[in-house]
Order: structure tokens, then sequence, then C-alpha cells
């Protein structure tokens, strides 16, 4: 079973530029997760789709980001526009419904603001 | 609001066993997990406790306390390939985000 897919691995943007970053969750699972994870911290949650639904997007910061799922499968996260401070790793995690609904996540997106 | 703490940083040396502590305060609780994430890598499943006692997988074992709002990761036969950062993580409803601690980086000597 292949498992979450993420592109770009690594982007490199100047500040005030846009970005986007793309995730392909495991087939099958209808929950979708893009998480924030600073330099030495855990990730945090930025939204959640339950299939093409954002059921909970109460920590984007919605004056710069924006997502979709469209479908119900893969999303987009685009951050328009990018300052310093958005410079991180953005993962997209995924888990299907049932007893644990463990979280799977990808390798994520290194962002780099200059 | 949310807390989960643990430890920061741990050593131990090839061989050895070391438990790594989580105390969490959530409103609500549904499950606690652990990942093990290695530097510029994903976080990976390790194991999932949603009832009290010991979950057992190998050399990795977790335990849970929901009265005391205590974990802890058993890692025996330490390697060092388990030089990683230790993210304890609670989920507080079914279906929710987990919301993670910082995470305990453990080196692993030989």
């Amino acid at each position: 079973e292949a498992g979450v897919v993420q592109s770009p691995r690594y982007k490199i943007i100047e500040k005030k530029q846009p970005v986007a970053f793309w995730c392909n969750p495991i087939s099958g699972h209808n929950t979708l997760y893009w998480y924030l994870q600073n330099l030495g911290q855990g990730p945090e949650l930025l939204i959640r789709y339950e299939n093409e639904e954002a059921v909970d997007d109460s920590q984007l910061p919605k004056d710069r980001f924006s997502a979709e799922r469209l479908k119900g499968v893969d999303s987009t996260l685009k951050i328009q526009p990018a300052e310093l401070g958005d410079s991180a790793v953005y993962l997209c995690a995924s888990s299907r419904q049932g007893q644990s609904e463990t979280q799977y996540f990808g390798p994520g997106t290194r962002l780099l603001v200059l | 609001g949310q807390n989960i703490d643990q430890p920061t940083e741990m050593t131990a040396t090839e061989g050895a066993i070391v438990q790594i502590n989580c105390t969490y305060q959530t409103s609500g609780f549904n499950g606690l997990f652990w990942y093990q994430q290695h530097a510029g890598e994903a976080p990976t499943f390790l194991s999932y406790n949603v009832l009290d006692g010991l979950e057992e997988k190998g050399r990795f074992s977790s335990f849970l306390s929901r009265s005391k709002g205590y974990s802890y990761l058993l890692l025996k036969e330490l390697q060092m390939k388990d030089s990683a950062s230790y993210l304890c993580a609670v989920r507080r409803q079914a279906g929710t985000a987990l919301i993670f601690g910082k995470g305990t980086t453990l080196s692993v000597s030989s």
C-alpha cells in the first residue's frame, strides 16, 4: 500500500511570493489533515477534511492560507503571500474511519521563505 | 487549554532500556499515540493506547493511565537507529486532529 505522497519536498521562495503544496492521501482514507511543524516543535493542525468538506479550519490563517480538496481525494494548500515566519515543514496526514483512526503522515514539504 | 508535556532530551547507550514519559491535560480523551520522527523525515506511527494498561509491540511498549493523565514509551535493546524524536499525541474526540507534545529527542550512543 502506497503511503501519503507530498510534493514538492523542498521549496525556497522570496517573501510575498505565492506557494502551493500538494498531497495525495493513502487510498481509501477519507480524512485528510494539514499540519505545520516548526523546528523543535510537534505538528500543529492547520485544517482537517472529511471527504471534500473542511470540518476544522479554525487554526488556518485565512488571510493568507487557503486549501481545497476537490473530489475528496488529493488536496492543495496555498500561501499567498508568503511571509518569513511561514518557513516550516508542512505535513499532510490521512486516516480511515475506524477504531483507532491512526493518522499516517507524508514526508512533508520543507518551506524556506527568504 | 490543552497541555502535553514530555522531556526535551534523553540519552542512552546501545542495548539499554529507556522510558520516555508523557503527561497530558486535555478537554476530552479518545486515545494517545506515539510517533517516531527521524530528522528531516515524516512522523511514523509507533503505538496507540485508548484503554489503561500496557501495549507491547516488539522492542517498543506503551503504557497508559487515563486517571493520571500519563503515558510512557518503553524502548528495549536500544539500537543506534533509535536515535530520533519521539512525539506523544492525544486525540480528544473520535475523528479529530491530534494534539502533539514538543517531542523528546533521544540520542543513543555506542
